[in-house]
């Protein structure tokens, strides 16, 4: 079946300009998860759903930032009045469930704020 | 803050020969997990260890767990060019907000061929 694909794969916008990063997780899959990862470094950890709700927002650097995820399947974040330090590839992943271990990943969004 | 962090952040290696990776983390876990990561992009699950295992094997890969140092290898025996990516090692907690895993910053592996 098809994997996690994500949408656009890159993306370059202006300063203060608002983006919208999309994420379409494996079918049956009732966990989904944004990371963002900037040049060299590991994953940070931004928003989690299970279904339709965000237990954990602990992630996200700014109130610029949300997410939301409709019908148990696509989830968009938005990023509103981008910022240069937003520039990162953002990757999305999902699984079965949380209590499942492994997380299949995108092949994420590289995010270029000018 | 990063639960994970490995050791050391690069190696290289001829091919052939084994690649040992590390990684420690600071609180209990539920399970350990290590991924590969090609050229920036997505990563791909390669192995899981449950925090009552101490040792598990997949192929070419054996990853070994020691929660009394909190501690984690990799051993990739037999490397080859392909192997070349970097490595990266996931921690998961126990319950709630803890559920969510966390990554280190990984570690570049080059192989020689």
């Amino acid at each position: 079946g098809a994997g996690v694909s994500q949408s656009p794969s890159n993306k370059v916008t202006e300063k203060g300009k608002d983006v919208e990063l999309r994420c379409d997780p494996i079918s049956g899959h009732t966990a989904l998860y944004w990371y963002r990862q900037s040049l060299g470094q590991g994953l940070e950890f931004l928003i989690y759903f299970q279904g339709n709700s965000a237990p954990d927002k602990s992630g996200l650097p700014s109130d610029r930032f949300s997410a939301e995820r409709t019908g148990g399947s696509v989830s968009t974040l938005t990023i509103q009045r981008t910022q240069q330090e937003d520039s990162a590839v953002y990757l999305c992943a999902s699984s079965l469930g949380t209590d499942v271990g492994e997380q299949y990943f995108g092949p994420g969004t590289r995010l270029t704020v000018t | 803050s990063q639960q994970g962090e490995e050791d050391p952040q690069a190696l290289s290696i001829q091919e052939g020969e084994n690649a040992t990776m590390n990684c420690s983390y600071k609180t209990s876990i539920n399970n350990l997990q290590w991924y590969r990561q090609n050229s920036g992009r997505g990563l791909v699950h390669l192995i899981l260890i449950r925090s009552n295992e101490r040792e598990k094997h997949s192929g070419r890969l054996r990853v070994t767990l020691d929660t009394s140092k909190k501690s984690s290898s990799l051993l990739i025996t037999a490397s080859r060019a392909a192997d070349t990516a970097s490595y990266f090692c996931a921690t998961r907690g126990n319950t709630g907000a803890n559920s969510k895993l966390t990554f280190g910053k990984g570690i570049t592996l080059s192989v020689r061929p």
